[in-house]
């Protein structure tokens, strides 16, 4: 059973730049959550889809994006780069947006260096 | 607002002895609380959840935690530490006023160290 996968694991971009992060939930689920770790901090949640729509979003600017495919995965898009968005990128998945067992699942992250 | 405090950045442990993370919340309303656990260049991995009943929660890997709703405190414990343990650890919150959906306040992260 696959658990959540994401890609690519490390990646270095510039100021100014645009990312793309990319997210297969666990089988079976169908929510996606996306949250960032800054070095030495508590993930932080940047937005939750479900049905291919955003259903909640965190304190983030409109420079981070996300969609949700037919297939229940998901993408993260980061406009326009700023040094602070340096961090871990992770996805969670759920088998419901709503709070049943509230278990999420994780991803190992994707690491996003931006110099 | 809504906060999830972990007010130790670090825990020191000898194998064998028990340990124990604490974590305190501040939420309006009913708290649904958690514990996560990630190693190093990994994801975070679920524990345990308090959402309702018996306030002493059994989870994973052999670890319990207590609920306390008059200190609001979320402790977690394991009778007996090992060196695998050494990990970050870190309590959550689910967010009451994303009504009900599945968004969770993270405190900073307490690192445990299970010294041989």
């Amino acid at each position: 059973d696959a658990g959540v996968t994401q890609s690519p694991t490390h990646l270095i971009k510039t100021r100014g730049q645009q990312v793309t992060l990319r997210c297969s939930p666990k089988s079976g689920h169908d929510t996606v959550s996306w949250y960032q770790q800054a070095l030495g901090q508590g993930p932080q949640f940047i937005f939750q889809y479900y049905e291919e729509e955003e259903r909640q979003r965190g304190n983030f600017p409109d420079r981070f994006s996300g969609h949700q495919f037919p297939n229940y995965s998901s993408e993260l898009n980061v406009n326009a780069l700023l040094l602070g968005d340096s961090a871990l990128y992770l996805c969670a998945s759920s088998l419901e947006p709503l709070v049943g067992t509230g278990e999420l699942f994780f991803g190992e992250g994707s690491r996003l260096t931006v110099l | 607002a809504q906060s999830v405090a972990q007010p130790e950045d670090q825990v020191n442990v000898a194998e064998g002895n028990p340990l124990t993370v604490k974590c305190t919340y501040s939420v309006s309303g009913n708290p649904y609380l958690f514990w996560y656990v990630q190693y190093p260049n990994r994801g975070l991995q679920f524990l345990l959840k308090y959402i309702t009943g018996d306030n002493l929660v059994k989870g994973s890997y052999g670890f319990e935690a207590e609920f306390n709703k008059s200190q609001t405190s979320f402790h977690l414990k394991k009778p007996s530490a090992l060196v695998s343990d050494s990990a970050l650890y870190f309590c959550a919150v689910r967010d009451p006023i994303s009504g009900g959906y599945n968004k969770l306040i993270f405190g900073a992260g307490t690192r445990l160290a299970v010294h041989p």
